[in-house]
């Protein structure tokens, strides 16, 4: 069973920094690209980075440009993201899912964790 | 990176069909079949409905269906149930390495 458990989220000051883990288990982590979506408090679904099998290739949406790092580590199925610089409206529910083969952008994100809360307050 | 356009709620009644549109632009939704759908339930991570436009992963109900002309891409659901009532979001390779989600659309069966 494909099973993605987020971990690091908690309460940070705006400019501070946090990074979150998703941990993978129930399938061959290095074969399949992964990535981060976001869910503002009773907002919707936004695509933050991807990274493909390797860590060779990442992407990421213009609003976290800059400021996020994805990255993993294949010898311990594990998923992360940097989150630098934090602002008011980095605040959201932060999910991993799991993408294509090899790649993060050429198929569909078909698991998902259940997110880790990130709150971005003074 | 603009967000894809979809309506901010649909309905139907229990049978009926329903459809969700999804619109891009031709840098993403009419570039490429790679659109997808999402269901999400309340408090719930969202689930892979629809994946290349028209496909069904294995254990999705036929009444979940794709299409896509130009820049828009469309989500049927037909004989609604009670329990198709969620947010549902699409969502397109926008090249570059990026993907973008609709703003998602709210469907109340009746």
């Amino acid at each position: 069973e494909v099973q993605l458990v987020e971990s690091g989220g908690g309460v940070a000051r705006p400019g501070g920094s946090l990074r979150l883990s998703c941990s993978a288990s129930g399938f061959t982590f290095d074969d399949y690209g992964m990535s981060w979506v976001r869910q503002a408090p009773g907002k919707g679904l936004e695509w933050v980075s991807g990274i493909n099998w390797n860590g060779g290739s990442t992407g990421y949406a213009d609003s976290v440009k800059g400021r996020f790092t994805i990255s993993r580590d294949n010898a311990k199925n594990s998923l992360y993201l940097q989150i630098n610089s934090l602002r008011a409206e980095d605040t959201a529910l932060y999910y991993c899912a799991r993408g294509p083969h090899y790649d993060f952008w050429s198929g569909p994100l078909d698991y998902w964790g259940q997110g880790t809360l990130v709150t971005v307050s003074s | 990176q603009s967000a894809l356009t979809q309506p901010a709620s649909v309905s139907g009644s229990p049978g009926q069909s329903i459809t969700i549109s999804c619109t891009g632009t031709s840098s993403d939704v009419g570039s490429y079949n790679l659109v997808s759908w999402y269901q999400q339930h309340p408090g719930k991570a969202p689930k892979l409905m629809i994946y290349e436009g028209s496909k069904r992963p294995s254990g999705i109900s036929n009444r979940f269906s794709g299409s896509k002309s130009g820049n828009t891409a469309s989500l049927t659901i037909s004989g609604l149930q009670a329990e198709d009532e969620a947010d549902y979001y699409c969502c397109s390779y926008a090249g570059s390495s990026t993907l973008v989600f609709g703003g998602g659309t709210n469907l109340t069966v009746l």
